[in-house]
């Protein structure tokens, strides 16, 4: 596609509903990662997928996150049980990687996820 | 622990000045340095620098790395409107995940 897409760009829960959002990213990009952005911060890695493999998920706050990427393409993070202190915006990002300007992440408009 | 620091966080000049954002980065691992422009949807990227020094320029937007120093500067001349934003720099750290360290943001207002 023409850029990073990320459905829902509004999403709020009650405490404790699970949520699943998707990212769409550029097509033949095998990189692709997940943050989380704090109202007033920068945003914060949450995981990394290289194709269908979750090279790095360190930035997980919790086992409620979980993230996949099955056929090495769309990825959705799904949040369990969510909590008040979930609500972010969850930006997406991907790249061609292996190095030099492969490394530029393109980013997604992102997800406001506000948990009443 | 890997740490990316941006000055000011926010700054409020006059369209048709010039002004210099700031960033200096403490990490283990520097690969390169991103800076990208935040508005209301997806940051766009805007330059990538690496410790060859080399200074990119786009327009009125130019930027610079500081290998000994460890920092890097964006620089807009001739500011419009348009340019109010956040603007985000981010580390990206060498490794498997190439994944970036950003700092907290510098918001930017241009008064016409």
């Amino acid at each position: 596609g023409a850029g990073v897409s990320q459905s829902p760009r509004y999403k709020v829960a009650k405490r404790g509903q699970d949520v699943a959002l998707r990212c769409d990213p550029i097509s033949g990009h095998v990189s692709l990662f997940w943050y989380q952005q704090a109202l007033g911060q920068g945003p914060e890695f949450l995981t990394y997928f290289q194709n269908e493999a979750q090279l790095d998920k360190s930035g997980l706050p919790s086992d409620r996150f979980f993230a996949e990427r099955p056929e090495g393409s769309v990825s959705t993070l799904k949040i369990q049980r969510t909590q008040q202190e979930d609500s972010a915006v969850y930006l997406c990002a991907s790249s061609l990687g292996y190095g030099g300007g492969r490394d530029i992440q393109y980013f997604g408009a992102g997800t406001r996820l506000s948990v009443l | 622990e890997d740490k990316v620091v941006q000055s000011p966080l926010s700054l409020v000049v006059h369209e048709g000045d010039t002004v210099t954002l700031n960033c200096s980065y403490e990490v283990t691992n520097f690969r390169s340095l991103l800076w990208y422009k935040q508005e209301k949807k997806a940051p766009t990227f805007l330059f990538m620098l690496t410790s060859s020094g080399i200074e990119k320029k786009s327009g009125r937007l130019s930027s610079i790395l500081d290998k000994k120093e460890l920092s890097s500067i964006l620089n807009i001349t001739a500011t419009q409107t348009g340019d109010s934003a956040i603007y985000l720099c981010a580390v990206v750290l060498g490794g498997a995940a190439q994944k970036l360290v950003f700092g907290q943001g510098t918001r930017l207002t241009i008064n016409p």
